[in-house]
């Protein structure tokens, strides 16, 4: 059963514009969130985390929003450039247990030019 | 600078043959991870080790084993491959419980196909 979900496969945002990528976890245990972004043929590389005690983390960029209520956490892109074009997977993790990261389906996102 | 190496960034095999696929940190990392990744899947987890010798199966372990003789090293290995297990393989690390709050860095990917 997933326990992490990008009910969005693909996302497609005017060059300049926000881009915002939606994350749902189940599992309320998970404690630290992160964002991975991925380009064709080469491994995901880190963008951005989160841990549980914030709301909000910013970098640059990028923007992770986290609602412990709803289970849902966000990835704003403001402003989207088109070597931003990738696929990008919500990741999830908790203090106890195994160490291992819950991905998501991941979610592309294409910047238009 | 961080680096997770996996051996091969493609390979070709034929069905029934015995895969091993390498992967290597340098960060001197407790936890090592190997995931494959299929369209409209994600990545999903097939095996980790928390140790040197030491195996945990993650959510799809069939017909994959695993190999952590060294600290630095974490071997997976396809028994009989089959045509279904042609996929992206992915290898990471990751620092062991005493700071969880860590990213996990990855390998470049390796692009298995069973013929």
């Amino acid at each position: 059963d997933q326990q992490v979900k990008q009910n969005s496969p693909s996302l497609s945002v005017q060059e300049g514009r926000i881009s915002i990528l939606n994350c749902d976890y189940t599992n309320s245990m998970f404690d630290y969130f992160l964002w991975y972004k991925k380009y064709p043929a080469e491994g995901p590389t880190f963008l951005i985390s989160i841990s549980s005690i914030k709301d909000k983390n910013e970098d640059g960029r990028f923007t992770v929003f986290l609602n412990k209520s709803a289970k849902h956490l966000s990835l704003h892109i403001v402003p989207s450039q088109p070597g931003d074009s990738a696929v990008y997977f919500c990741a999830a993790s908790a203090k106890t247990g195994a160490n291992n990261l819950f991905f998501g389906t991941g979610t592309r996102l294409t910047v238009i030019p | 600078d961080v680096k997770v190496t996996q051996s091969s960034r493609y390979l070709v095999k034929r069905t029934g043959e015995k895969v091993f696929l390498e992967c290597v940190q340098d960060m001197d990392h407790e936890n090592m991870f190997w995931y494959r990744q299929d369209p409209g899947l994600g990545l999903r987890l097939i095996y980790f080790s928390y140790d040197v010798k030491m195996k945990e199966k993650g959510d799809i372990p069939e017909g994959y084993s695993v190999s952590r003789e060294k600290k630095e090293r974490f071997s997976l290995i396809l028994e009989s491959a089959s045509t279904n297990q042609t996929s992206m393989y992915l290898c990471a690390s990751r620092t062991g419980t005493g700071s969880p709050d860590t990213e996990a860095f990855f390998g470049q990917g390796t692009r298995l196909t069973v013929v």
